[in-house]
C-alpha cells in the first residue's frame, strides 16, 4: 500500500547548524510534497512545499529537494535556530486528495 | 482571512458514546479533510469532502461519518466510541476540484479525544 517511510525519528543539532530530514514514498503516482512543521499543541503548519515537476525549491534557510527516480524527497533546514524545534513531518499525496504524512522527526535545536 | 478553526479543543467520552467534532474552514477553501493523529505518529487519513459529497475515504470503519455543508463546514461524528479513539482529530481545508493543481492544506489546531 501507499507508505511514507521519514528519517530521523528524532534529530538534535546545535544552533546554527544545518538539519536534514529525509522521506522515501512509495506511490509513484504522487505529484505534490509538502513538509509540515508542528509545535506542541498545535496543528501542523505548512512550511514548504515542492512539486513533482521541479528538483528544488529554497525558501529563506529552508529547501526541499526531490529524486523523483528514487522517489526521494529531503528538508534542509540551515543556520538553525531554538524556535525550529518542533515535529517535522513530510507527507506526499497526489493533488490535493489525501495525504499520506510520514511518522515524524522530533528536531532539537540546542542552544 | 480567517484560518481553520476547530471546536471544542478537548473532550472526554467514556467508551460506547458517540462525538462529534466541528471545523469551520479557511475563507475561499471548498475541500475539507479529516485526519486522526495518534500520539508520536503522523497524521491518518479519515476522509474528505468536497462540495458536500465524500471525495475519498481512508482506512477508517463506518463507525466514522462525517459532513459538509454549504458554507464549508464540517463535522466529524464518531459512533459508539473505542478506547484506541483517543487521538488528536485534525481538520484540514483546501481548495479544490477540477482544474485547480495541488495545494497545501490549512490544518486546524484540532481536537483532543479522550476516551475512557
Amino acid at each position: 500500500g501507499e507508505n511514507v517511510e521519514q528519517h530521523p525519528s528524532t534529530l538534535s543539532v546545535q544552533e546554527g547548524d544545518s538539519a536534514v530530514i529525509k522521506c522515501t514514498y512509495s506511490d509513484s503516482a504522487s505529484n505534490y510534497f509538502p513538509w509540515y512543521k508542528q509545535e506542541l499543541g498545535k496543528g501542523p503548519q505548512l512550511i514548504i512545499d515542492i512539486r513533482s515537476n521541479v528538483g528544488e525549491k529554497k525558501d529563506q534557510r529552508i529547501a526541499v529537494t526531490l529524486n523523483k527516480t528514487a522517489k526521494h524527497f529531503s528538508l534542509h533546514i540551515t543556520e538553525t535556530q531554538p524556535e525550529d524545534s518542533a515535529v517535522y513531518f513530510c507527507a506526499a499525496s497526489r493533488g490535493t486528495y489525501k495525504y499520506i504524512f510520514g511518522t515524524g522527526t522530533r528536531l532539537k535545536v540546542l542552544a | 482571512e480567517t484560518g481553520v478553526t476547530q471546536s471544542p479543543t478537548h473532550l472526554i467520552k467514556t467508551r460506547g458514546q458517540q462525538v462529534t467534532l466541528r471545523c469551520s474552514s479557511q475563507s475561499g477553501h471548498n475541500t475539507v479533510s479529516w485526519y486522526q493523529q495518534a500520539l508520536g505518529q503522523g497524521p491518518q487519513f479519515i476522509f474528505q469532502y468536497y462540495r458536500e459529497e465524500e471525495n475519498g475515504r481512508g482506512n477508517f470503519p463506518p463507525r466514522f461519518s462525517g459532513l459538509q455543508f454549504p458554507n464549508y463546514s464540517s463535522e466529524l461524528n464518531v459512533n459508539a466510541l473505542e478506547l484506541d479513539d483517543s487521538a488528536l482529530y485534525l481538520c484540514a481545508s483546501s481548495l479544490g476540484g477540477p482544474g485547480v493543481s495541488s495545494a497545501g492544506y490549512t490544518f486546524g489546531s484540532g481536537t483532543r479525544l479522550t476516551v475512557v
